[in-house]
């Protein structure tokens, strides 16, 4: 079965407001990617942060993570149409699993 | 221009055929990877490369095989053993295992009949 699951699986928002979708794992992990796929494309990296990190940001986005909770929240702030897309998250475990959750699909209505 | 390519983007074959899906990258990454993606669902890997002519199986290897004869190739053969082959396949790259970030290729889309 696969490491991660996200949460909603769809989400739509006005444009300007904030996005929030969560990943939960089941296993220790090393690291925690979070990804973003336009329809019919491939994805393409927004963040990595580690199992040492709690949280993390670049531009718009933020990232936490409880290791406790196995889980991680992606949040995009300020949302705009172009952030319309399928973000899914990646868990890198011991021994070389690497999982991809089911993603969310995020649509920013203008 | 630096990047990871595939070919070709759609893909059509009759059931029983074998077809290989080829991926490039100038990126100079030391990994390589196949994911597979179904219609709302996310990425399954298929399998990685972490050094060139070596190469593991990922959760659905079956039906499939690969090779790593240079490090910018990785080309997936789909074999007629596997049963589900009508798929969007997805090939990546990155400077080493699954620590670090992945850089994926636009996609094939392959569907058979």
């Amino acid at each position: 079965s696969q490491q991660g699951e996200e949460d909603p699986q769809a989400l739509s928002i006005q444009e300007g407001e904030n996005a929030t979708m969560n990943c939960s794992y089941k296993t220790s992990i090393n690291n925690l990617q979070w990804y973003r796929q336009n329809s019919g494309r491939g994805l393409v990296h927004l963040i990595l942060i580690r199992s040492n990190e709690r949280e993390k940001h670049s531009g718009r986005l933020r990232v936490t993570l409880d290791t406790s909770k196995k889980s991680s929240s992606l949040l995009i702030t300020a949302s705009r149409a172009a952030d319309t897309a399928s973000y899914f998250c990646a868990t890198d475990a011991s021994g070389n699993q690497f999982y991809f959750g089911t993603g969310t699909s995020l649509t920013v209505i203008p | 221009d630096g990047g990871i390519t595939q070919s070709p983007k759609y893909l059509f074959r009759k059931e029983g055929q074998n077809v290989t899906l080829s991926c490039e990258q100038n990126l100079n990454h030391d990994a390589m990877y196949w994911y597979r993606q179904d219609p709302g669902q996310g990425l399954r890997l298929i399998y990685y490369s972490q050094i060139v002519n070596d190469f593991q199986k990922g959760d659905i290897a079956e039906g499939y095989s690969v090779s790593r004869e240079k490090k910018e190739s990785f080309p997936l053969t789909v074999t007629s053993a596997q049963k589900n082959p009508t798929a969007f396949y997805l090939c990546a790259s990155s400077w080493g295992g699954f620590s670090y970030e992945q850089y994926f290729g636009p996609g094939t889309r392959l569907t058979v009949t």
